[in-house]
């Protein structure tokens, strides 16, 4: 199994919703990512775990809170978000440190209205 | 800071070669990676050099050279599927990429 799952396709909030983005893999990898991607723009990194501890945080804005409840799964908590957060969302997987392969899933196209 | 270039847009026939540039500044420096991107579709990995010369898949190859700070992905016997946005992404440390802003490749019959 080489596939990176994200759960929902489409999320469409309001500013005052909670809502939380799901990302599972089961290749046994021990890092997991949260990107950002504009429409026609390249995917931004915002979080990595590594694992399963916060390694890197690309100074997101604490409205976008990530969780990882174990080595599989990968949550971006999502809160009080503003319409220019509206992009694709796409979580990524590696072996770990050594490896330079990511895998990507196939997104949450998120829109905040 | 970061600095990357590579082209936005590269227009070929099927059938063709192309090659897409790419030349980077970065903080630090592990290989340079090439991910794939179909409209809609996430990101997908084609090719990493970490040492300088050429690593070679199928129809695509990629070149490095650290001394230069440039890469290249060939791209040989173009095919209408291989219509995609290419990104160059220089590996800066264990876990990040730093992705460049991507060519746009339109393969015509």
């Amino acid at each position: 199994d080489t596939e990176v799952t994200q759960t929902p396709k489409h999320l469409v909030m309001g500013m005052t919703n909670k809502k939380s983005l799901k990302c599972e893999q089961h290749m046994g990898h021990r890092a997991m990512y949260w990107y950002k991607q504009k429409a026609k723009k390249p995917p931004e990194l915002m979080f990595v775990y590594s694992y399963e501890k916060l390694s890197i945080n690309e100074s997101v804005p604490s409205r976008f809170s990530p969780e990882c409840p174990n080595s599989s799964l990968l949550n971006l908590h999502l809160h009080a978000l503003q319409p220019e957060d509206s992009a694709l969302y796409l979580c990524a997987s590696s072996q770990g440190g050594d490896s330079y392969e990511q895998y990507f899933g196939p997104g949450t196209r998120l829109t905040v209205t | 800071g970061q600095s990357l270039e590579q082209p936005s847009e590269v227009t070929a026939v099927e059938g063709a070669i192309v090659q897409i540039n790419c030349t980077y500044q970065t903080s630090g420096f592990y290989g340079l990676s090439w991910y794939q991107q179909h409209d809609g579709g996430a990101p997908t990995f084609l090719s990493y050099n970490g040492l300088d010369g050429l690593e070679e898949t199928g129809r695509f190859s990629s070149f490095l050279s650290r001394s230069d700070s440039y890469g290249y992905l060939l791209l040989q016997e173009l095919q209408m599927k291989d219509s995609a946005s290419y990104f160059c992404a220089p590996r800066i440390d264990s876990y990040k990429l730093i992705f460049g802003s991507g060519t746009r490749l339109l393969v015509r019959p």
